[in-house]
């Protein structure tokens, strides 16, 4: 069974400041990791995942996420926030293998203020 | 390209009632699921289908029973809704096998009364 945990419930910045959503999770086996984005009245929409390879991976829109195995991690960071950036972010995990089924962490709210 | 739809968008039941959430998906995909969004909970699975004709029981499937008979869709019900029922309702769909991106629908935002 695997478990995420989203360390911050809500994460006010400034605009054009820099953030990290952190996020960790547990598993007995390996996962692939994502990031969801919901953006107000909207569903989900993938931000990134990370499956193999190179452990950071980035976004089209310059959010980029670092896997660490031996910490269990997958925080999400961007250097510069803009307004539109404005919505809840969700960490998951997925087996590898079996109906692939995505373990949500509790969500991040970040709110940015002018 | 619709994508997932889901239908209806809104609902209000009273307590004792029951409904059919339906959820749509024209991209030819295996795996289907529906979750419910709490705050402060994020997203749990209720139920999920890996092909036309199976269905399997997720983390919260009490209260809950799902049908796929036809691979592009997957229908939620309640039999007899209660007032913990209120959420708001996720499906979302995956090819499946190691491609594992999953689409998600627009959401049922559902009050039980």
């Amino acid at each position: 069974a695997q478990s995420v945990t989203q360390l911050d419930s809500q994460v006010p910045v400034f605009e054009e400041a820099p953030v990290e959503l952190r996020c960790n999770y547990s598993s007995s086996v390996s996962v692939y990791l994502f990031w969801y984005v919901q953006y107000p009245n909207q569903g989900l929409q993938l931000l990134l995942k990370y499956l193999s390879g190179s452990t950071l991976v980035e976004s089209i829109n310059g959010f980029e996420a670092e896997f660490n195995k031996s910490q269990t991690s997958f925080h999400l960071r961007k250097p510069s926030v803009h307004i539109s950036d404005t919505a809840e972010y969700f960490c998951a995990v997925s087996d590898l293998r079996g109906a692939q089924k995505l373990v949500f962490g509790q969500g991040t709210r970040l709110t940015i203020n002018p | 390209n619709a994508g997932v739809t889901q239908t209806p968008k809104f609902r209000v039941l009273k307590t004792g009632q029951s409904m059919t959430l339906l959820c749509a998906q024209d991209m030819n995909h295996e795996y289907m699921y529906w979750y419910r969004q709490d705050p402060g909970m994020g997203l749990r699975l209720i139920h999920y289908s890996v092909g036309e004709g199976t269905t399997a029981k997720g983390e919260v499937p009490d209260g809950y029973n799902v049908s796929r008979l036809k691979k592009q869709n997957f229908l939620l019900g309640l039999e007899s809704a209660a007032p913990s029922q209120t959420s708001v309702y996720f499906c979302a769909s995956s090819l499946g096998r190691m491609n594992t991106e999953a689409f998600f629908g627009q959401g049922t935002r559902l009050t039980v009364v």
